[in-house]
């Protein structure tokens, strides 16, 4: 059951920040945000990771609500190598049990 | 040097047949795991292992056994195929179970086609 809702396509253009969000109102305490991309026919990538705080790395910003019910991943400046599939994901289960279930993801395409 | 890395990358097979996916990782990671991403593209567990021990065993055919010889490989192996098992295959490792350590690295995947 996916514990996640995302839009199914969004276009960006190139240059600009594209921000891909997520709902995941049933979230518990201690579950986690993960993101991943699937850029076409490769394997899911990791991008970035959150609880409660907001947090920046290289590739992108997660921004989490304060409620945790939803959560926005920015992109600064899309490129058209960032066309992919965006996947919100939370991580369940206790120490030495966690998985991870993916939402239906977001299409993301950077026009040139 | 690529560090998930799976086989077959294709896989065509008739309905009834027995096949074997190979997965490997020179990660030193602890934990393993298969994924199943259907024809909608939505990915789901199916096993993990860590450290040759099954963790996590949702609720998968018993015609899908997973085999860990040691913790750098995670096999799974297909009895009697179904149409149905068409799909592409993920594996994936991490380095174990905490917050960092469970970040995944995914091989580019096996795409099975069962006719």
């Amino acid at each position: 059951d996916a514990k996640t809702t995302q839009p199914p396509s969004m276009d960006c253009a190139e240059g600009r920040a594209a921000n891909l969000p997520c709902n995941h109102s049933t979230i518990s305490g201690n579950e986690y945000v993960y993101w991943y991309r699937q850029i076409h026919s490769q394997g899911p990538q990791y991008i970035i990771h959150g609880l409660k705080n907001n947090e920046t790395n290289e590739m992108a910003s997660l921004i989490i609500t304060e409620d945790r019910k939803s959560s926005t991943l920015i992109l600064p400046h899309a490129t058209l190598r960032d066309t992919a599939v965006y996947y919100c994901i939370v991580r369940v289960g206790t120490s030495g049990t966690y998985k991870y279930i993916f939402g239906t993801g977001t299409r993301l395409k950077v026009l040139a | 040097d690529t560090a998930v890395s799976q086989t077959p990358k294709y896989l065509v097979t008739q309905m009834g047949n027995d096949k074997s996916i190979k997965c490997e990782q020179n990660l030193g990671h602890d934990t393993m795991y298969w994924y199943k991403q259907d024809s909608k593209k939505f990915l789901k567990i199916m096993f993990s292992y860590n450290n040759k021990e099954l963790i996590i065993n949702e609720t998968v055919p018993n015609r899908f056994s997973p085999k860990s010889p040691d913790k750098a490989h995670l096999n799974l192996h297909i009895n009697s195929l179904e149409l149905g098992d068409s799909a592409v295959y993920f594996c994936a490792s991490s380095q174990g179970q905490g917050v960092v350590r469970n970040i995944q690295y995914f091989g580019a995947g096996t795409r099975l086609s069962v006719l």
